[in-house]
This record gives structure tokens, sequence and C-alpha cells, in this order.
């Protein structure tokens, strides 16, 4: 079964700062990534998705993620964070045709 | 163009009851999917609806069941309540069921609160 873990729950940076959220999957076959965020007391926003198209892949937002195979990564970056940045993100893989696994979740703090 | 759109948005039930929650897709989706997000967890996968058939169904027990009428809306119920069951439930719609390369657009949830 395909997972994924999200390392660190909680990450924080300041304004202006890179932002990075790791995020690294385990699946048998070549997978779809997705990065999604969740603002307070909302459902979930598509940033971006990975389909074995360009390694780079660029989202909304100013973020992009880069899918590494030979590290089973695929982290999402931006290279100044705002403050409208905090949220929640989750990373997911696809398992099958039908479902996305999402890992536990980063919490992302931006200090002004 | 209307988003997904969820009902209600947050119920309160005790236990032993049952809880029936609504979605209505994205415009020209014809598949819907549903997950469950306890508190400070990722959502999990419950199951997905495509011309009106449960396709796939993640580990959830019976008490979970759907439905998906012919204008493509769903609703998820569950029975016998538990405190556990206590979550934010996400529906979540896509095109043409080809697959999860489809981008799935969430709605706002409902949160269900079991007392």
């Amino acid at each position: 079964a395909q997972s994924v873990t999200q390392l660190g729950s909680h990450v924080s940076v300041s304004e202006g700062a890179l932002v990075l959220l790791r995020c690294n999957y385990s699946s048998s076959v070549p997978p779809y990534l997705f990065w999604y965020v969740q603002y307070p007391n909302q459902g979930l926003q598509l940033l971006l998705k990975y389909t074995s198209a360009a390694t780079l892949v660029k989202g909304i937002n100013g973020f992009e993620a880069e899918f590494k195979k030979s590290e089973t990564s695929f982290h999402l970056t931006k290279p100044s964070a705002h403050m409208s940045d905090a949220a929640e993100y989750f990373c997911a893989v696809s398992e099958g045709a039908q479902k996305l696994v999402f890992g536990q979740g980063t919490r992302l703090t931006i200090n002004p | 163009d209307a988003g997904v759109t969820q009902s209600p948005t947050h119920l309160i039930k005790t236990r032993g009851q049952q809880v029936t929650l609504r979605c209505s897709p994205k415009s020209g989706h014809d598949t819907v999917s549903w997950y469950q997000q306890a508190l400070g967890q990722g959502p999990q996968f419950i199951f997905q609806y495509y011309e009106e058939e449960e396709r796939q169904r993640g580990n959830f027990p019976d008490r979970f069941s759907g439905h998906q009428f012919p204008n493509y809306s769903s609703e998820l119920n569950v029975n016998a309540l538990l405190l556990g069951d206590s979550a934010l439930y996400l529906c979540a719609s896509s095109l043409d069921g080809t697959g999860v390369r489809e981008t799935q657009y969430f709605g706002p949830g409902t949160r269900l609160l079991v007392l």
C-alpha cells in the first residue's frame, strides 16, 4: 500500500524567508503526488500535482515541488513566505485509481 | 461556477444516533469521494461513488454507507454513532472517474461532534 510521511508536524518561518515542507512517499508503482492546503475551518485546496510529466511542478500562490525518485521525495517550497501562507499543508499519494492517501499534515506558521 | 458544496456545516449528535451528510459535486463532475478527517490528522478515504455505485471502499466499518443520486449528488450515512466518529467529513468531486490523476476538488466539510 502507498503511504506518505510528512517530516515535521509544525514548521515556523519568518515572513520573506524560504518555505520548505518535506514529504516522502512509499509506492510500488510510479506515483501521482499532490500537495493540498487547508486554511482554518475550510476544506482542501489543491496547490499542485505531479503526474509523471516534468519533475519540477509549479503550483498556485508561488509554490513549487520537485519529484525526486531516488530519494522518494516530493518536497514543497516557496522562495519567500507571506503571512497569508499560514495554514495546514497535506501531501498525498494516489493509491489505485480512486483514492488519495494523505500524510499527517504540516502546520506552517509565519512570523512577522 | 459553483464548487463542491456540503450540508450541514456543523452537526451535533449523541452516541447511538444516525446521521446523514450531503454533498453536491462541482458542476460537470460525476464522481464523489468521501473522507474523514479527525482532529490533527490527515483525511482518510471512506469510499467513492461513480455511476451511482460504490466503486472503492477504505478501511471503514459497515456503519458507514453512502448513496449517489442520478444528478451525481451524494449522501454519507453513519449509523450507531460512536464518540470516535467525531471529525470533519470532506466530500471531493472529480470528472469521469478515470483516476486520481483527475484533480479532486474538495468541499468545505461537515464538522460532526458526537456526544
